[in-house]
């Protein structure tokens, strides 16, 4: 089964630190997400990014926080200045038609980001 | 009221039972449903879309109820494998974009 990649598995940064989360999605894919998980708690929609620009994104999704595809493979997820309530695991999906097609979610392993 | 509610368990529950979940939202504009399966600490899963209809694959059934606005999911003959959270996802339509939304999530913990 394809598979949407994430790297790096674990990031470790200090408060007011600048960090990018990269994520490859499926090659046929059209639609990108990000998504984060604070230990415990539930699973939390960031941002939702196609042709090339951000479709929808949630009050998380602050002024701090950016998207990218910098190139037709990856979709980075960036964090300029973090805080220690940044620390979470962070999920990248794609899909291929867009979630109201009933389509499959494909999510990314995870980016666990520990902020200290 | 939280947009997608459910139980988070833990239901414990010897290898063989029927277990059933429920899952309720807030938003009648509401328009897709799914179920999701997240291991611990792994990324979630897709296990089964919602249909009006009410769905069944293998083991497992799923139903909707627009008037009540609540979801289920039954699993017969629970396996080991089955130990997991179950999440409930629920996608509404907006101007701007379609909005997916995670229920806090229901743990299963099926023992020997």
């Amino acid at each position: 089964e394809p598979e949407v990649t994430q790297t790096p598995s674990h990031q470790v940064t200090q408060m007011g630190q600048e960090v990018i989360l990269r994520c490859v999605p499926i090659s046929n894919h059209l639609y990108f997400y990000w998504y984060r998980q604070i230990l415990g708690q539930k699973v939390e929609f960031l941002v939702s990014f196609y042709n090339n620009e951000i479709s929808e994104k949630s009050e998380i999704f602050d002024d701090q926080f950016s998207v990218e595809r910098p190139d037709g493979s990856n979709f980075t997820l960036k964090i300029r200045s973090t805080k220690l309530e940044d620390s979470a695991m962070y999920f990248c999906a794609s899909s291929e038609r867009g979630v109201l097609t009933n389509e499959k979610l494909f999510f990314g392993s995870g980016t666990q980001l520990s902020v200290l | 009221r939280k947009e997608v509610e459910q139980d988070p368990g833990p239901f414990n529950v010897p290898e063989g039972a029927t277990v059933a979940f429920n899952c309720t939202y807030s938003n009648s504009a509401s328009q897709s449903f799914f179920w999701y399966r997240q291991d611990c600490r792994k990324e979630p899963k897709l296990l089964m879309s919602v249909y009006s209809s009410g769905n069944e694959d293998g083991r497992f059934t799923a139903q909707l109820n627009r008037a009540s606005q609540y979801i289920s999911l039954l699993i017969r003959d629970s396996k080991l494998s089955d130990s997991a959270t179950y999440l409930c996802v629920v996608i509404r339509v907006k101007s701007s974009g379609d909005k997916l939304t995670f229920g806090t999530g229901t743990r299963l913990a099926v023992r020997p």
